[in-house]
């Protein structure tokens, strides 16, 4: 079975400090990772995907995660952070790239304070 | 695309009637989720179907739930009947597995059963 594990619930930064949001996962075959981030009454946004070719993924936003199978983890940073990035992030691994399910951890809430 | 769209937003209903919540998943994709999210058990998983075909329902809760995809472009989620405990927001999410790409959650409907 496949999990991912989130390291605190909610974090909180101020304005243009860095972002650090955590995820380890467990899995018994490659994994594929995503981090996926929710607006206050919104749906999920994908902000971006790990799929086995570069272990350095950018996304939108100015975020980026890196895979490191040796400390099975894909942790979430922003150099900068920006008022509009307060919201929800989940972290979530799935056995392909697209067309199955998804594992989403508990989420952590992130606070942006000026 | 006008993305996954997803009826009623909102829906209040008394305890003992029946729900239907409806999903348009993305014009394409062939993989379709039905996702529930609470403040308790964080998003989890429900059904997944894959060209029409239930391929997962163990995360269905009890027999009170039901879904069914009568065709690739419109998908249903019933309980019968309903019961306070049901309340929470449900996201159906589409994803090509030929394209491998990821999953597009929907805006989501927020169920509450008084």
């Amino acid at each position: 079975a496949q999990s991912v594990t989130q390291l605190g619930s909610h974090v909180s930064v101020s304005e243009g400090a860095l972002v650090l949001l955590r995820c380890n996962y467990s899995s018994s075959v490659p994994p594929y990772l995503f981090w996926y981030v929710q607006y206050p009454n919104q749906g999920l946004q994908l902000l971006l995907k790990y799929t086995s070719a570069a272990t350095l993924v950018k996304g939108i936003n100015g975020f980026e995660a890196e895979f490191k199978k040796s400390e099975t983890s894909f942790h979430l940073t922003k150099p900068s952070a920006h008022m509009s990035d307060a919201a929800e992030y989940f972290c979530a691994v799935s056995d392909t790239g697209g067309g199955n399910k998804l594992t989403f951890g508990t989420g952590t809430q992130l606070k942006v304070e000026l | 695309d006008a993305g996954v769209i997803q009826s009623p937003r909102h829906e209040v209903t008394e305890m003992g009637q029946e729900v239907t919540l409806r999903c348009k998943p993305i014009s394409g994709h062939n993989s379709l989720f039905w996702y529930r999210q609470t403040m308790m058990r964080g998003l989890e998983l429900l059904i997944y179907f894959n060209n029409n075909v239930p391929i997962d329902d163990s995360g269905m809760p009890e027999d009170r739930f039901s879904a069914k995809m009568p065709n690739a472009s419109f998908s249903t989620l019933k309980i019968q009947p309903s019961e306070p405990r049901d309340s929470a927001v449900y996201f159906c999410a589409s994803s090509s597995r030929t394209a491998n790409t990821e999953a597009f959650f929907g805006q989501g409907t927020r169920l509450t059963v008084v």
